[in-house]
């Protein structure tokens, strides 16, 4: 079965210093890899996407993602972090084919920026 | 174009009531996904609709059940409702062509008293 593992529940960084968000996951093939953010109260926002092609991912407000095979990985970087990125960080993967549309999610990463 | 509607954004039931969420995609998409939120499971899968047809289900009892209409607007019902079924039911739009690409409503948060 397909697992999600982001093994940081939360995460303090200073405002301004770079950000990396680890997720693996676990697969019989190359999923679709996510990177979702939610803030509180709110719905979840695609942050980027890889499907396949180049391992390094660029994504909206200033992330990016890098894809390792040999790692089952699929971390979140971003060079400078903002108090507004402050927020509940989700990787989620979903079938290639023949899946439909089921995502499976991590149990996600609470960031906390300090001013 | 409208993103991912949801109705009513907050609910407040009782135990062994049922209750009914509303998703309408984002225009042009045909298939609808509800995921279930919950502070102790995280994010969930409970089912995924396409062209009216059932597509996938999660692992959840058959009190939790969903349609989706020639439009492509979505209802999940949940019946006799629990305690535990209080969370944040989250719809997700997808274009066919998506490559699994979701697009996600603001949710339903459900309070089960």
């Amino acid at each position: 079965a397909q697992s999600v593992t982001q093994p940081d529940i939360h995460i303090t960084v200073s405002e301004g210093a770079s950000l990396e968000l680890r997720c693996n996951y676990s697969y019989g093939a190359t999923p679709y890899l996510f990177w979702y953010v939610q803030s509180p109260g709110q719905g979840l926002q695609l942050l980027l996407k890889y499907f396949s092609g180049d391992t390094l991912v660029q994504g909206i407000k200033g992330f990016e993602a890098e894809f390792k095979r040999s790692q089952s990985s699929f971390n979140l970087r971003k060079p400078s972090v903002h108090w507004s990125d402050a927020a509940e960080y989700f990787c989620a993967v979903g079938p290639v084919t023949g899946g439909g549309n089921k995502l499976t999610f991590g149990t996600g990463t609470q960031l906390k920026v300090e001013l | 174009k409208a993103g991912v509607t949801q109705t009513p954004r907050y609910l407040i039931k009782t135990r062994g009531q049922q209750v009914t969420l509303s998703c309408s995609p984002i225009s042009g998409h045909r298939s609808v996904s509800w995921y279930q939120q919950t502070p102790g499971q995280g994010l969930q899968f409970l089912f995924e609709y396409f062209s009216e047809t059932q597509r996938n289900k999660g692992n959840f009892p058959g009190r939790f059940s969903g349609r989706q209409f020639s439009n492509s607007r979505s209802e999940m019902n949940v019946s006799t409702l629990e305690l535990g079924d209080s969370a944040l039911y989250l719809c997700a739009s997808a274009d066919i062509q998506g490559n699994n690409e979701q697009f996600f409503g603001p949710g339903t948060r459900l309070t089960v008293l």
